[in-house]
């Protein structure tokens, strides 16, 4: 049982470049949601999914898209990366009313 | 989005000393989490409030959902090094967990 894989863990993007950071769950869960993580901001929600199909945005989804074609697999693009974009991305899953598993981060550098 | 106040930023103490910590929100929240996170690792899981006024223990961890559904508190008692991170609450309303900045906890032994 592997939880939340989350690849890659780092990754440098020039600006300009597209790229997918890719989440994967083994545990069954409907929601799936995609976090970053900047100094001094805590945690703002990108995307979220509660259930394979159905996607919505979050705090933050300027410059990101997602899908949800599978329950396990909840993919994050970035369009077009910009260094503003430079951060630390969660994925995490749950059941409904539940608590989130995160799973360990991608350090992402835009250059 | 939602804004979740979390206090103290920081704390440093000494080893075996209790700590506490808050969250509170202008927002009610229908459940409340707590979450530890360490250098270079996503955040973990310490315990989860689901009813206001709920009161729950983690071994020396306990955490209170709030009578207002607008706040919860953690406290650590008899603090040890490992405890060192940064504690995270979270609040959910609709589908959407929110998250606040976070306590940086510094134990010295």
């Amino acid at each position: 049982n592997a939880g939340v894989t989350q690849t890659p863990k780092f990754q440098v993007l020039k600006t300009g470049q597209s790229m997918t950071l890719q989440c994967a769950q083994d545990m069954n869960h409907e929601y799936m949601s995609w976090y970053r993580q900047d100094p001094g901001m805590g945690l703002r929600l990108i995307h979220y999914s509660v259930g394979a199909g159905i996607t919505d945005q979050g705090e933050v989804p300027n410059g990101y898209n997602v899908s949800r074609s599978t329950t396990e697999d909840f993919p994050l693009r970035l369009l077009s990366a910009a260094p503003s974009q430079t951060s630390v991305y969660f994925c995490a899953s749950s059941y409904q009313g539940g608590g989130y598993t995160f799973g360990s981060g991608t350090r992402l550098t835009v250059v | 989005g939602q804004q979740l106040n979390q206090s103290p930023q920081s704390m440093f103490i000494q080893e075996g000393e209790d700590v506490s910590m808050n969250c509170t929100s202008s927002s009610i929240f229908n459940t409340w989490l707590w979450y530890k996170q360490d250098p270079g690792e996503g955040p973990v899981l310490l315990i989860a409030l689901y009813k206001a006024g709920e009161l729950t223990s983690n071994g020396r961890l306990t955490a209170q959902f709030g009578i207002t559904r607008k706040d919860s508190f953690l406290n650590i008692s008899a603090s040890i090094p490992s405890d060192v991170g940064i504690y995270f609450c979270a609040g959910l309303t609709g589908n959407q967990f929110y998250f606040g900045t976070g306590t940086s906890l510094t134990v010295i032994p």
